[in-house]
């Protein structure tokens, strides 16, 4: 499986977009990307995932570079609910095999 | 459907004792998953079930580690002998056999396990 790299920790401003980087130079061309948050005392939860195309959903958005080497999270207007660690994961599409968890990003927002 | 559920939610023993973890899926899950997670740390995998089969087990699960999952429904996850180091929280999670959705994993609130 790909590795990816995420920074420790980032701080964001309460109401401001909230962008989250991961690196995974070592993606195959069939590896997804997923990302999970895990609040605080609470079982990680799922946010999104794409292949190679940017992907939207009601939590956030996946921009995905062209070369696939990295991709970036973005939570639109964060809020303090916002505070989480997340999880950048690289994974073959209906695996038999478990995601791999690295440390993640530790997100702050504040007021 | 009220997600996945774990029971119980903190459990504190003694060592050397044994424990026993429960996870209910979501009911049209095929699979489950049981992670160890410890403080500052990513979820660790230990094992996962394919209705009632246990197809894959991690080397961190030793062999007082045990988990069942009869008829394809609820899991159970049993530490024997228990050691200070199995101290983490225990998280369940389930997702779908095939297709978009086999990586989508909905966890539960996890299982905190405290041996002293």
């Amino acid at each position: 499986d790909a590795k990816t790299t995420q920074p420790t920790s980032m701080d964001c401003a309460e109401g401001r977009a909230a962008n989250l980087p991961c690196n995974h130079s070592t993606i195959s061309g069939n590896e997804y990307v997923y990302w999970y948050r895990q609040i605080h005392s609470q079982g990680p939860q799922y946010i999104i995932h794409g292949l190679k195309n940017n992907e939207t959903n009601e939590m956030a958005s996946l921009i995905i570079t062209e070369d696939r080497k990295s991709s970036t999270l973005i939570l639109p207007h964060a809020t303090l609910r916002d505070t989480a660690v997340y999880y950048c994961i690289v994974r073959v599409e209906d695996s038999n095999y478990q995601l791999i968890w690295g440390a993640g990003t530790k997100l702050i927002i504040k007021p | 459907d009220t997600g996945v559920s774990q029971d119980p939610r903190h459990k504190i023993t003694k060592r050397g004792q044994n424990v026993t973890f429960r996870c209910d899926p979501i009911s049209e899950h095929n699979r489950l998953y049981w992670y160890r997670q410890t403080l500052g740390q990513g979820p660790e995998f230990l094992t996962y079930f394919q209705n009632e089969a246990q197809l894959e087990k991690s080397r961190l699960l030793s062999d007082r580690f045990s988990a069942e999952r009869p008829k394809g429904s609820f899991s159970t996850l049993e530490i024997q002998r228990t050691e200070q180091g199995d101290s983490a929280m225990y998280l369940c999670a389930s997702s779908l056999f095939s297709g978009p959705g086999a990586n989508v994993l909905t966890f539960g609130a996890g299982s905190r396990l405290t041996v002293l």
